[in-house]
């Protein structure tokens, strides 16, 4: 049974620039949740996605967008990149939007340049 | 409120050794505090969860005490061995219409001396 996957593993970009990270939720899992992971951090949440619909949003800009498909993968998009976006970026499934579990994949790593 | 503070930052235990990790929050309102487990280059990793109608919750070598009271609650690893060293987190989950935010603590790094 696959556990949360995410690629890329790595990215570097420029700022400025806009990037899109992806995420494929645990087998049965329909609820991908996406997390900012600072270094020497703890992870802090974006937004969630239900149904295809983002259902709740932490303390992020606009600049920071995403979208779930019928399969329930999804994607976290940010646009207009700043040095400061640099982080593990960490997305966690659950099977159902009021389920309490979270699991997380191994996240991926952006360096803004 | 919204915060959970997580002490000590790091932590140095023998091995077979108790390690011990505190979290403290505010809001009454959260339902769900579950205990994370993350090595270097990894995601978290779901380690133990309690909820806040529970004292204590036991899994193997590690323990959740929860004191709703003083809404403080701990991890506790029994018999610590070196493979159980790596970075902590304590969490918890928004009630209500936040129920899909885990805010987390800032982290405790363990390292478990041979």
């Amino acid at each position: 049974d696959a556990g949360v996957t995410q690629s890329p593993t790595h990215l570097i970009k420029t700022r400025g620039q806009q990037v899109t990270l992806r995420c494929s939720p645990k087998s049965g899992h329909d609820t991908v949740s996406w997390y900012q992971q600072a270094l020497g951090q703890g992870p802090q949440f974006i937004f969630q996605y239900y149904e295809e619909e983002e259902r709740q949003r932490g303390n992020f800009p606009d600049r920071f967008s995403g979208h779930q498909f019928p399969n329930y993968s999804s994607e976290l998009n940010v646009n207009a990149l700043l040095l400061g976006d640099s982080a593990l970026y960490l997305c966690a499934s659950s099977p159902g939007q009021g389920t309490r579990e979270q699991y997380f994949g191994p996240g991926t790593r952006l360096t803004v340049t | 409120q919204q915060q959970v503070k997580q002490s000590p930052q790091s932590l140095i235990v023998q091995k077979g050794g108790i390690s011990i990790i505190n979290c403290a929050y505010e809001n009454t309102a959260f339902d769900y505090f579950p205990w994370y487990q993350q090595f270097p280059g990894k995601g978290p990793a779901l380690l133990i969860a309690i909820r806040p109608d529970v004292s204590e919750k036991k899994e193997g070598r590690f323990t959740i005490s929860f004191n709703k009271s003083a809404k403080q609650f701990s991890l506790h690893i029994m018999d610590s061995q070196p493979g159980d060293s790596a970075t902590y987190f304590c969490a918890a989950r928004g009630g209500g219409g936040s129920q899909g935010n885990l805010i987390f603590g800032k982290g405790t790094k363990l390292s478990v001396k041979p």
